[in-house]
C-alpha cells in the first residue's frame, strides 16, 4: 500500500519555463512534507519542506503548495534550469511526541530540463 | 560544516555473510536514520536512532539492526545476507527535535552474490 504517490515517473520541461511536480498521499496522520532532489550515485538532497499548518512555502525558485483536503502537494520550480534535471522525491512524516516517524517516500519523478 | 559521511561506499558480500555499515552524522545532529533504496521498492525507512536509543523502526526483519554511539555515529548491521538485500543503503542525520529535515549521505552500495 503506497502511502505517498508520485504518478508521473518522468517530466520534460523547457529551460526557463515552470516545472510542476505532483505528489498525493493517503495517510491523514502525515503532517510534515518534504521534497528531495537526487542525482545518480548521490544521496537525496533536501530542497524544501512544509508543515501541515501552512499551505505554501517558498524558497528562491522553489515553492511547495499543500492542499490538505485533497491530500495533494506540488513543487513548482521557476524558472527551470538545466541543473534542475534530476529525480525528485516527495516525502512525508507523521510527527509525534519524541520526534517524527521515518520519512515515507514516493517513487520519484525524473525531471528533464530541455535547452 | 561537513556533511553526512558513510563508509564503505561499495561492498560486495556473499549470501549468508553479515555486513556492517557506518555513518557519521553532521556535527551537532543527534538523530540518525537508515533507509534502503531498491529499484522495485524505492526508498524505505529502516530505523532511527536518537541519543543512542532506537526511537523508530520500519517494517524490516530482525536481520537488520543498528546502534548509535555517544558521539552520534551509527552503524547498521545485516546478518545472514540474502540476494534481495542488494541495495543502496542511505543514512540521514537531523537535529531530531521538533519538525526537522533529514540530510542524507552518499550511501553504501551493497551487492550480495
Amino acid at each position: 500500500d503506497q502511502q505517498v504517490k508520485q504518478n508521473s515517473p518522468s517530466l520534460s520541461v523547457q529551460e526557463g519555463r515552470i516545472s510542476i511536480l505532483n505528489c498525493d498521499y493517503t495517510n491523514s496522520m502525515f503532517d510534515y512534507f518534504l521534497w528531495y532532489k537526487k542525482y545518480p550515485a548521490e544521496g537525496p538532497t533536501f530542497l524544501i519542506s512544509i508543515s501541515s499548518i501552512k499551505d505554501k512555502n517558498e524558497d528562491g525558485r522553489f515553492t511547495v503548495f499543500l492542499n490538505k483536503s485533497a491530500k495533494h502537494l506540488s513543487l513548482h520550480i521557476v524558472p527551470s534550469q538545466p541543473g534542475d534535471s534530476a529525480v525528485y522525491f516527495c516525502a512525508a512524516s507523521a510527527t509525534r511526541r519524541g520526534g517524527a516517524d521515518g520519512l515515507t517516500f514516493g517513487k520519484g519523478t525524473h525531471l528533464i530540463i530541455q535547452p | 560544516k561537513a556533511g553526512v559521511t558513510q563508509t564503505p561506499r561499495y561492498l560486495i558480500k556473499t549470501r549468508g555473510q553479515q555486513v556492517t555499515l557506518s555513518c557519521s552524522p553532521i556535527s551537532g545532529h543527534r538523530s540518525v536514520s537508515w533507509y534502503q533504496q531498491t529499484p522495485g521498492q524505492g526508498l524505505q525507512f529502516l530505523f532511527e536512532y536518537f541519543s543512542e536509543t532506537q526511537r523508530n523502526k520500519g517494517n524490516f526483519p530482525g536481520r537488520f539492526s543498528g546502534r548509535q554511539f555517544s558521539n552520534s555515529r551509527s552503524e547498521m548491521n545485516v546478518s545472514t545476507l540474502e540476494l534481495g538485500d542488494s541495495a543502496l543503503y542511505l543514512c540521514a542525520s537531523s537535529s531530531g527535535t521538533g519538525l526537522y529535515e533529514q540530510y542524507f549521505g552518499p550511501g553504501t552500495r551493497l551487492t550480495v552474490t
